[in-house]
């Protein structure tokens, strides 16, 4: 399996600022998911990060809200920003990574960031 | 129309017990791929188990195995001998069109809480 790593693991904003996520992976991979879960709530994809082009955001997301970066095969951030009580969240960055069985359809999650803004 | 459902909010198991964890799935696709995943209350997601539209056999991985059927389009995921740690949120998910590098997404489930008890 892949080994993700993610900073900060948790961090208190003050609305309207923004905060940078990283995410790192030990193994060099095609693409790079960042994902959203509100409290109490189930995840859901915030865009896909490919390397060397431009992410695809999904329906609800913006790149102006949420940009992001991919500067190599295993690295990618995510940025949140002016930020609103509402973006307090668990933001999980994931790839599909291969495994000893069955390559490139399993998925990884990275440990999240837990966002809380006042 | 919900892609993935989990009937079960909420789920009480004693410990060394076996426990199912409910997961329908709906999907014109032929080939898709399923997964389960565990969150504890630290927020990662932790991968569980896997199961390819294709496969013959349900996947196992240790004490976890995938009850596939399907015509029925069901994916229930059980644990055998429940253990303490094993109290946590558990996400069924679907990747559609796994054969078709454009459908990377996940679409997850709203979760089942599992309570193992002494």
């Amino acid at each position: 399996s892949a080994v993700i790593s993610q900073k900060p693991s948790r961090d208190i904003c003050q609305r309207g600022t923004s905060l940078t996520i990283q995410c790192q992976v030990d193994s060099q991979v095609t693409m790079m998911f960042w994902y959203r879960q509100q409290p109490g709530q189930s995840l859901t994809l915030i865009a896909t990060a490919n390397q060397g082009s431009e992410a695809t955001y999904e329906s609800g997301f913006v790149i102006d809200k949420f940009p992001i970066s991919r500067p190599n095969l295993t690295f990618s951030t995510l940025t949140v920003s002016n930020m609103s009580p509402e973006d307090s969240s668990i933001y999980l960055c994931s790839v599909r990574a291969p495994s000893g069985r069955i390559p490139y359809n399993e998925q990884f999650f990275g440990p999240g960031t837990r966002l809380t803004v006042l | 129309a919900q892609k993935i459902t989990q009937t079960q909010p909420g789920m009480f198991v004693q410990e060394k017990e076996a426990v199912t964890l409910d997961c329908t799935y709906d999907t014109s696709d032929q080939s898709y791929g399923l997964f389960w995943y565990k969150q504890p209350s630290s927020g990662e997601m932790i991968f569980l188990i896997y199961q390819g539209s294709y496969d013959e056999q349900n996947a196992t991985e240790g004490r976890y195995s995938l009850n596939f059927q399907k015509a029925r389009k069901s994916a229930n995921l059980v644990i055998s001998a429940s253990q303490l740690g094993d109290s946590a949120m558990y996400f069924c998910a679907m990747r559609e069109g796994i054969l078709n590098t454009g459908f990377q997404k996940l679409v997850f489930g709203t979760g089942t809480r599992l309570l193992v008890s002494p």
